[in-house]
């Protein structure tokens, strides 16, 4: 069962503007929350993250919002940009953020039009 | 400083071989884990280590094994390759906050 859920499998936006992607997560006890970043042939590089101690951390462009009482956490990418396109995964740990296990989602592919 | 070194980047293995893939870091990092990611399934534990000595299963271990003699090595072992093998591996080291993880190796298993 998916404990991390993401359920655009495809997101496509034109360049400049916002992009958002979205993840659910059902295991209450998660409390650390990454995104990756994938591009083909390559392995995934770590993006932004967020404890669950806060509702927001922003890097640059990248802004992670985190609802816990919706379980719902987004990552937006202002401006969107043609290098940005790429599959992103979301990805949840327990128990703090070292040595837990990671469960990623699925991943949304995003794909950004000039 | 290499961070997570993968080999072989491409195989092909006959149903029933068996076969290793290497998995490297020069880190320094205690956890290090295997993932298998296959078309609209995302990133798949297989096996994962918190440290030398000490694995653990994920969440699809069969037909997998592993071992951590070293901190710095965690190979992942095929026994008897089945096509439903075919997939792109990766492998990751943790240390905190972020994993960071290997180019990964495509296998075919025909």
């Amino acid at each position: 069962d998916q404990q991390v859920k993401q359920n655009s499998p495809s997101l496509s936006v034109q360049e400049g503007r916002i992009s958002i992607l979205n993840c659910d997560y059902t295991n209450s006890m998660f409390d650390y929350f990454l995104w990756y970043k994938k591009y083909p042939a390559e392995g995934p590089t770590f993006l932004i993250s967020i404890s669950s101690i806060k509702d927001k951390n922003e890097d640059g462009r990248f802004t992670v919002f985190l609802n816990k009482s919706a379980k719902h956490l987004s990552l937006h990418i202002v401006p969107s940009q043609p290098g940005d396109s790429a599959v992103y995964f979301c990805a949840a740990s327990a128990g703090g953020s070292t040595l837990g296990r990671l469960y990623f989602g699925r991943g949304t592919q995003l794909t950004v039009w000039p | 400083n290499a961070g997570v070194t993968q080999t072989p980047k491409f195989q092909v293995l006959k149903t029933g071989q068996s076969m290793t893939l290497q998995c490297a870091q020069d880190m320094n990092h205690e956890y290090m884990s295997w993932y298998r990611q296959d078309p609209g399934m995302g990133l798949r534990l297989i096996h994962y280590s918190v440290g030398a000595g000490i694995t653990d299963q994920g969440e699809v271990p069969n037909g997998y094994n592993v071992s951590r003699s070293t901190t710095e090595d965690f190979p992942l072992r095929l026994l008897s390759a089945a096509p439903s093998q075919t997939s792109v591996y990766f492998c990751a080291s943790r240390e905190g906050t972020e994993a960071f993880f290997g180019q990964g190796t495509r296998l075919t298993v025909v």
